[in-house]
């Protein structure tokens, strides 16, 4: 069964600082990996989508990474502020076909403090 | 550009109620998807369509329908709502299945509670 571990399952730092985030997988066959941003009460947004060959893709002050080998990623959020307090969620998509192949991780709350 | 809109953002129904979680989207995008967060999980895929006229089950099925009479619209039916079926409702579409963009637009998400 495909799974997708996220983790810490919460973080809190401090407003300026930096953290990573964690993503570890077992989809098979894979095909991309993607990671959303939840802000509370809202839908989850796009940050980054990495396919097989791809090993950093940066948006802003956000950086993911991916090992295909290991079956790794990270989420490196660089400077933090006060908007990045939201949910950052995995997404594994398979190249099996049918429906989305997509397996959501339960995602990691983060809290930027002032 | 309104993206993907839902409605209502929220509802509490009573067992054994009825209603429809209305998705509609402006992008004319072919494929269409509901999913459902429960709290501390991952989104589940309920049920998705490929196109108007087309629909398939998701993972979690059970409970539900849907309909694709247009391109925009792809509501969720659930028909004898029970305390399961508490959660947040998202409706998502992506232009094509394949595309190798950022993919999918979600809404804002419907808060459902069953009592």
């Amino acid at each position: 069964k495909n799974q997708v571990e996220q983790s810490p399952q919460s973080l809190i730092i401090l407003e300026g600082k930096n953290c990573t985030l964690q993503c570890n997988y077992t989809v098979s066959p894979f095909s991309n990996l993607r990671w959303y941003k939840q802000d509370t009460g809202r839908g989850p947004v796009s940050l980054t989508i990495m396919t097989f060959s791809e090993n950093t893709k940066s948006n802003g002050r956000y950086t993911a990474t991916l090992d295909a080998d290991t079956k790794q990623s990270s989420l490196h959020i660089t400077a933090s502020q006060l908007s990045d307090s939201a949910s950052y969620i995995c997404v594994v998509r398979d190249s099996g076909g049918g429906a989305d192949g997509l397996t959501f991780g339960k995602g990691t709350h983060l809290i930027i403090q002032p | 550009n309104a993206g993907v809109t839902q409605t209502p953002k929220f509802r509490i129904l009573k067992i054994g109620q009825s209603m429809t979680l209305q998705c509609t989207q402006d992008m004319n995008h072919n494929y269409m998807y509901w999913y459902r967060q429960d709290p501390g999980m991952g989104l589940k895929l309920i049920y998705y369509s490929v196109g108007a006229g087309i629909t398939d089950k998701g993972e979690v099925p059970n409970g539900y329908n849907v309909s694709r009479s247009t391109t925009e619209d792809f509501p969720l039916r659930l028909e004898l709502a029970a305390p399961s079926q508490t959660s947040v409702y998202f409706c998502a579409s992506k232009a094509a299945l394949g595309y190798g963009g950022y993919g999918y637009t979600f809404g804002s998400g419907t808060r459902l509670t069953v009592v």
